[in-house]
């Protein structure tokens, strides 16, 4: 069973670090791009950007570029999201999605993990 | 990279057909078929509905189907259920080789 199970909630402070995980299992995680979505509070879908893990080829959206970083670690099937420094505006959940294999669409999705950031 | 653009909201009765349009330009919706559909219910992650504009994936209802014309994408839900009242979001390929999602439509079952 395909499965991408993220890391949990998390509380920061503006100004601090975080890097939240996305971990692939039940198929061949190297093969398959890795996206993240946010979706602010009562807010849409919006897309961050896209990794490939076996060699890290990365897309950003513009919104977001410069902002995150994707990043990935092949050993451990596991996709990451990372910030330097948190703003208030990125309080948010935010989702991992796998794209299909042939196509560009986004067939399993993780759990989604909280993150809210106080000022 | 502006949203595409969906109806903030339509609504429908039990058995009757709904269609949530999906704006774009022909740098996305119009310039290729790789249009895909997510339903999400409140709480829960998107799932997907509709890929390659008009393909459903395993396991999805006859129910819903997709189509476009020009840089307008449309997903069709047919014989309507209490079960698929959920936000409905449409996305696309870019020409940049992003993606970009609609801001969304919230479908009510009456």
């Amino acid at each position: 069973e395909v499965q991408l199970v993220q890391s949990g909630a998390e509380v920061k402070k503006a100004g601090e670090s975080l890097k939240i995980s996305c971990q692939g299992s039940g198929y061949s995680f190297t093969n398959y791009w890795i996206t993240w979505v946010r979706q602010m509070p009562g807010k849409g879908l919006e897309w961050m950007g896209i990794i490939y893990p076996p060699d890290s080829d990365t897309t950003y959206s513009p919104s977001f570029q410069g902002q995150v970083t994707l990043s990935a670690d092949k050993s451990s099937n596991t996709a990451y999201l990372q910030w330097r420094s948190l703003k208030a505006s990125d309080t948010a959940m935010y989702y991992c999605a796998r794209r299909a294999a042939a196509g560009k669409e986004f067939d399993y999705w993780g759990q989604g993990t909280l993150v809210t950031v106080s000022s | 990279q502006s949203a595409l653009t969906q109806p903030a909201s339509v609504s429908g009765s039990p058995g009757q057909s709904i269609t949530i349009s999906c704006t774009g330009t022909s740098s996305d919706v119009g310039g290729y078929n790789y249009v895909s559909w997510y339903q999400q219910h409140p709480g829960k992650a998107p799932k997907l509905i509709i890929y390659d504009v008009s393909h459903r994936p395993s396991g999805v209802s006859s129910r819903f189907s997709g189509s476009k014309s020009g840089n307008t994408a449309s997903l069709t839900i047919s014989g309507l259920q209490a079960e698929d009242e959920a936000d409905y979001y449409c996305c696309s390929y870019t020409s940049s080789t992003t993606r970009v999602f609609g801001g969304g439509t919230k479908l009510t079952v009456l």
